[in-house]
Parts: C-alpha cells; sequence; structure tokens
C-alpha cells in the first residue's frame, strides 16, 4: 500500500491567515493526488484533483501544488467556513489511501 | 445533480453482517467511466477506503478488510451495496459512498453521500 503522510495533524489559526498543509507519499503517485474538505454532519467535498486542479465552485483562496510524493495544499486567507478537517487522498494505485487528517481549528 | 444517499441499519450486533445500500440518482451507475467506492471514517480516526465497484460489475477492495466484504452493484435499483461480515466494535464508523471517476481522469471522489453511523454493538 502507499502511505501518506500529513503534517501537521492540527492547526489552529484565525480568520485571515494564511495556512499550508503538507501530504507525502511513501513512493510516486504522479499528480494522483486529491484533497477533500470534511465537516460534521455534511458529505465530504472535493476541493482540488490532480495534485492542483481546482474543482468547480471551489472558492480561488485554496490551491494545491506538488507531484511525485510531495503534495501541498495552502488557503490563502482563512474564512470561517473553512475550519474543517482536510485529508490528502492518493489515487495512483487501485487500493486509494488516505492521509491521517489535518483538524483546522478557530485559535 | 448527481446525488448519493446511504441506507441501512444503524446498530449492527458483534459477528453479524453490516448491510449498506446507497441510491443513486442524477446518473446511471452502469454507465461509465466510475467506480462506486465505500469509504468509512471511525470516530476520533481518519478515513478509510474500503472497496469500489466498477461499472463492470469488477471490484478492488482494501486489503486489510478484503476477507470480509462484497460490493456490488443492482442496476435495475440503481444502487450500490455495502456487506461486512464478521463486525466487531472497531467497525463502528460513519459509511459514505462515493462516485470515483475513472479512465483518463485522476480517479477522484467528486459526488459523496451524507454517510450513515453504523454501531457495532450488543
Amino acid at each position: 500500500d502507499i502511505q501518506m503522510t500529513q503534517s501537521p495533524s492540527a492547526l489552529s489559526a484565525s480568520v485571515g491567515d494564511r495556512v499550508t498543509i503538507t501530504c507525502r507519499a511513501s513512493e510516486t503517485t504522479s499528480r494522483y493526488l486529491n484533497w477533500y474538505q470534511v465537516r460534521p454532519g455534511k458529505a465530504p467535498k472535493l476541493l482540488i484533483s490532480g495534485a492542483f486542479s481546482l474543482q468547480t465552485g471551489v472558492p480561488s483562496r485554496f490551491s494545491g501544488s506538488g507531484s511525485g510524493t510531495d503534495f501541498t495544499l495552502t488557503i490563502s486567507s482563512l474564512q470561517p467556513e473553512d475550519f474543517a478537517t482536510y485529508y490528502c487522498q492518493q489515487s495512483y494505485s487501485a487500493a486509494v489511501t488516505f492521509g491521517q487528517g489535518t483538524r483546522l481549528d478557530i485559535k | 445533480q448527481v446525488q448519493l444517499q446511504e441506507s441501512g441499519p444503524g446498530l449492527v450486533k458483534p459477528s453479524q453482517t453490516l448491510s449498506l445500500t446507497c441510491t443513486v440518482s442524477g446518473a446511471s451507475i452502469s454507465s461509465g467511466p466510475y467506480y462506486w467506492t465505500w469509504i468509512r471514517l471511525p470516530a476520533g480516526k481518519g478515513l478509510e477506503y474500503i472497496g469500489r465497484v466498477y461499472t463492470s460489475g469488477s471490484t478492488n477492495y482494501n486489503p486489510s478488510l478484503k476477507s470480509r466484504v462484497t460490493i456490488s452493484l443492482d442496476t435495475s435499483k440503481n444502487q450500490v451495496s455495502l456487506n461486512l461480515r464478521s463486525v466487531n466494535a472497531a467497525d463502528t464508523a460513519v459509511y459514505y459512498c462515493a462516485r470515483a471517476v475513472g479512465g483518463s481522469g485522476w480517479h477522484e471522489l467528486d459526488y459523496w453521500g451524507q454517510g450513515i453511523l453504523v454501531t457495532v454493538s450488543s
């Protein structure tokens, strides 16, 4: 299995802050790396696919970068609705795997 | 608009079989290239891939669950089913169904259901 390691596991920030979450794969995933936002009681939401392709309707303050084994998700100016848990996911292998998640809390 | 809705019992006894259904609207589960996927989220833990079924009916499962899982399509009802046998407390989680884009896409999970909490307890 391809192991995905996210950091940090938790992060406290304020509205307006810029935050970056990193995701490292145990072997190359090329660009098969996707990012999701999960909020309690809501359906998980796809933010970015293919490492940096922003999904339709997702605000431009979200951006992704990287390829191979190292990836980042950046939120340029946090908004109140962004406080959630974020997961990276590799879809390079058939048995997809997720990072352990990064919980983003209000400071 | 594609919508997915999970349904099934919220409480399952240990050693029994967890059976869930995902009803899909706005898309045909027999039209590709899509993988219909089950994922779970145990309390205090991260997302875990359970397995998926392609529009052709071929399947792929998480190696750690493979011996206990069956995922299948019911095209007449446009539903995807999950059966997880011999459950224990570690199988307590919110279970999601989702659609993954196959073919030349990035195989991302573009539509998800709201999830259903399943508790394993006697």
